[in-house]
């Protein structure tokens, strides 16, 4: 079955960076796009971004470009998702996700299991 | 960009239908054919209801439906049962390859 299982929570200080993984099972890494969404502490969900496994093409939200890198590892099937220059803002869980269908959409039909970053001082 | 507009919550009783609107600008929601629904019980991860505007994926009850009309989609939940009571985000996959999220809307069942 479709697993995507990401790293352990998070503690880091104000101005530091985060790097966080997603490791994906269960189908064929680069047929699937992956995407990052975020929820801070009673907040909605805010996407942040796409990574094209196949091609390793991305596409950042306005709101964390600079601030924000998606990378792979094909051998590993492995997506990273790296957020620099924390801010207290930036404390959410972060989901990897990937789409239902092999075009990207919304549609995300697998959700990792999420991690939590905390940025506090 | 702003979010989707969604009303901040909804109620209704056992047994009732409701719906919910996601509304945005035209390049969007409107000219989207992917508009997705999600239902997120705290604690948990989402859990995809309705994508591409009204296809219901395996496994999701056939009391959800999903329809859209101009610059609005909407989520039609029948036959309220108590196990509904979560939040709801819809989101679009707009054609700069971006995405945006609705701001949630808590459905509780009385």
């Amino acid at each position: 079955q479709v697993q995507l299982v990401q790293s352990g929570p998070e503690v880091k200080k104000p101005g530091a960076s985060v790097k966080v993984s997603c490791k994906a099972s269960g189908y064929t890494f680069t047929n699937y796009y992956l995407h990052w969404v975020r929820q801070a502490p009673g907040q909605g969900l805010e996407w942040m971004g796409i990574i094209n496994p196949s091609s390793g093409s991305t596409t950042y939200a306005q709101k964390f470009q600079g601030r924000v890198s998606m990378t792979r590892d094909t051998s590993t099937t492995t997506v990273y998702m790296e957020l620099s220059s924390l801010r207290s803002e930036d404390t959410a869980v972060y989901y990897c996700v990937r789409t239902r269908q092999t075009y990207d959409s919304s549609a995300y039909s697998a959700w990792g299991q999420g991690t939590l970053v905390t940025v506090s001082s | 960009q702003s979010a989707l507009t969604q009303p901040a919550s909804v109620s209704g009783s056992p047994g009732q239908s409701i719906t919910i609107s996601c509304s945005g600008i035209s390049s969007d929601v409107s000219g989207s054919k992917s508009v997705s629904w999600y239902q997120h019980h705290p604690g948990k991860a989402p859990k995809l209801m309705i994508s591409d505007v009204n296809d219901r994926p395996s496994g999701v009850s056939n009391r959800f439906s999903g329809s859209k009309s101009g610059n609005t989609a909407y989520l039609t939940i029948s036959g309220l049962q108590a196990e509904d009571e979560a939040d709801y985000y819809c989101s679009s996959y707009m054609s700069s390859s971006t995405v945006l999220f609705g701001g949630g809307t808590k459905l509780t069942v009385l």
